[in-house]
């Protein structure tokens, strides 16, 4: 299995703030690599796909980067609606795994 | 529109199956750049990623559950069910369905159900 690791896994921020989040695979994984925002209570949304191509709808604050084993996920200007929980996951392997989350809160 | 809909919380108790039956609409499960799979969350952890069929039935499982997971589809009720035996209190979580996207951009989980709470105690 392709391990994926993330940190911080949990960070304090207020309004307004550039947040970056890190994700590690154990192996190269190209640019096979999607981010995710889980809020309690509502369905997982997609932010990005292939490292760095904003879903459909997703504001322009959110951004991805990297390839290879290294890669980010920023939000520029956080807002309040950001705070939750953000999750990679790779795609290089057919079995797909994902990060051990980065609880974004106050 | 896409949507997927899990059904209401399930209660199991260890060692039974535990099976959870997906309704979705806004597409047509048969193409093989399209599949609908399962991933969980148990209380307090990370989104673990469990099964994936597609549209050719071809099917994917983690490895770690693979001899516990069966994935099958339905395409005339638009329907995904998901049978995971010897259900165990770790298995405790929420089920998510979902849809899945493939090209030149891997697999996305691009559309979500809104989960499921399945607990497993005696």
């Amino acid at each position: 299995d392709i391990q994926m690791t993330q940190f911080p896994s949990s960070l304090s921020a207020s309004v307004g703030d550039r947040v970056t989040i890190t994700c590690r695979a154990s192996e190269s994984i190209s640019r096979y690599l999607n981010w995710y925002q889980l809020k309690l209570g509502k369905a997982p949304k997609l932010l990005i796909y292939a490292a760095s191509s904003l879903q459909s709808g997703v504001p322009s604050r959110f951004s991805g980067s990297g390839s290879g084993t290294d890669f980010t996920l920023t939000i520029s200007g956080l807002q309040p609606e950001d705070f939750a929980t953000y999750y990679c996951q790779q795609s290089y392997s057919a079995l797909l795994t994902f990060g051990g989350g980065t609880n974004v809160d106050i | 529109q896409i949507t997927l809909k899990e059904p209401g919380p399930t209660l199991v108790k260890p060692t039974q199956t535990l099976t959870l039956t997906c309704t979705f609409s806004g597409f047509s499960l048969s193409t093989s750049g399209e599949g609908v799979g399962w991933i969980r969350q148990p209380p307090g952890k990370a989104l673990e990623w469990l099964a994936l069929i597609y549209g050719d039935d071809d099917e994917r499982y983690s490895p770690s559950l693979k001899s516990r997971l069966t994935i099958t589809k339905d395409t005339s009720k638009n329907q995904v069910v998901l049978t995971m035996t010897n259900m165990d209190p770790v298995d405790t979580g929420t089920y998510y369905c979902a849809h899945h996207s493939s090209g030149w951009y891997g697999t996305a989980v691009d559309f979500w159900g809104q989960g499921t709470l399945v607990t497993v105690s005696s």
